[in-house]
């Protein structure tokens, strides 16, 4: 089945700087979705992005869907940032949604 | 409010019990997921279904059972058979996950912990 690799595992920034998460997967999609997974558990759709570019706020996110991989573009972080990013796919014959190991965001005051 | 809504939101449960996890949805999604998520990993599908009286296994469906007697609600069963099941369990729908584009999106509740003492 389709992998999906996140990186880095593990980042911690100080507030106000800006940060990249990748996610690089292994075959063609048509679903991609970052998630953030806040200290209380709950996911939080950020984007539904199978290609191209979007932006919200200070979050953007771009897949190259050609060369399988997405970018999670956070600028000016806030502590609030802070959790876990997770990458999900769905690859274009498969019936499920494959998430990543995430990316686990500190942000530092 | 639409969304999701899970109970409880913690569960202990002695060994050799079965025990329900409920999930309800306002949404008018005909999809429903149910996810496993172990510490420090990501999540990983137990059971879905596409609509009313029909689901499907997912990854880990093993020690599990699900029904789907109302389109609003997807209850999940960790049975006695389930070996390991201290975990955090998540719902989630869509529209209707066999349509390509937005309507493929996923929508997560707040989670049950589930502990097994």
């Amino acid at each position: 089945g389709i992998q999906v690799e996140q990186s880095p595992p593990d980042l911690i920034l100080q507030e106000g700087a800006n940060s990249t998460l990748r996610c690089n997967f292994s075959d063609s999609v048509n679903n991609l979705q970052w998630f953030h997974q806040n200290p209380w558990g709950q996911l939080i759709n950020l984007f539904y992005i199978p290609s191209g570019t979007k932006q919200n706020g200070r979050l953007s996110a771009t897949t190259v869907a050609t060369e399988r991989y997405s970018l999670l573009y956070i600028s000016s972080s806030q502590t609030t940032d802070s959790g876990v990013y997770f990458c999900a796919v769905r690859g274009r014959d498969g019936n499920k949604l494959v998430f990543g190991a995430g990316t686990i965001l500190r942000v530092k005051s | 409010d639409g969304g999701i809504t899970q109970s409880p939101k913690y569960l202990f449960r002695k060994e050799g019990q079965n025990v329900t996890l409920s999930c309800e949805q306002n949404l008018n999604h005909d999809a429903m997921y149910w996810y496993r998520q172990d510490p420090g990993q990501g999540l990983r599908l137990i059971y879905y279904s596409q609509i009313v009286n029909d689901f499907q296994k997912g990854d880990i469906a093993e020690g599990y059972s699900v029904s789907r007697e109302k389109k609003e609600s997807f209850p999940l069963t960790v049975t006695s058979a389930q070996k390991n099941p201290t975990a955090f369990y998540l719902c989630a729908s869509s529209i209707d996950f066999r349509l390509a584009g937005v309507l493929d999106t996923q929508y997560f509740g707040p989670g049950t912990r589930l502990t097994v003492l």
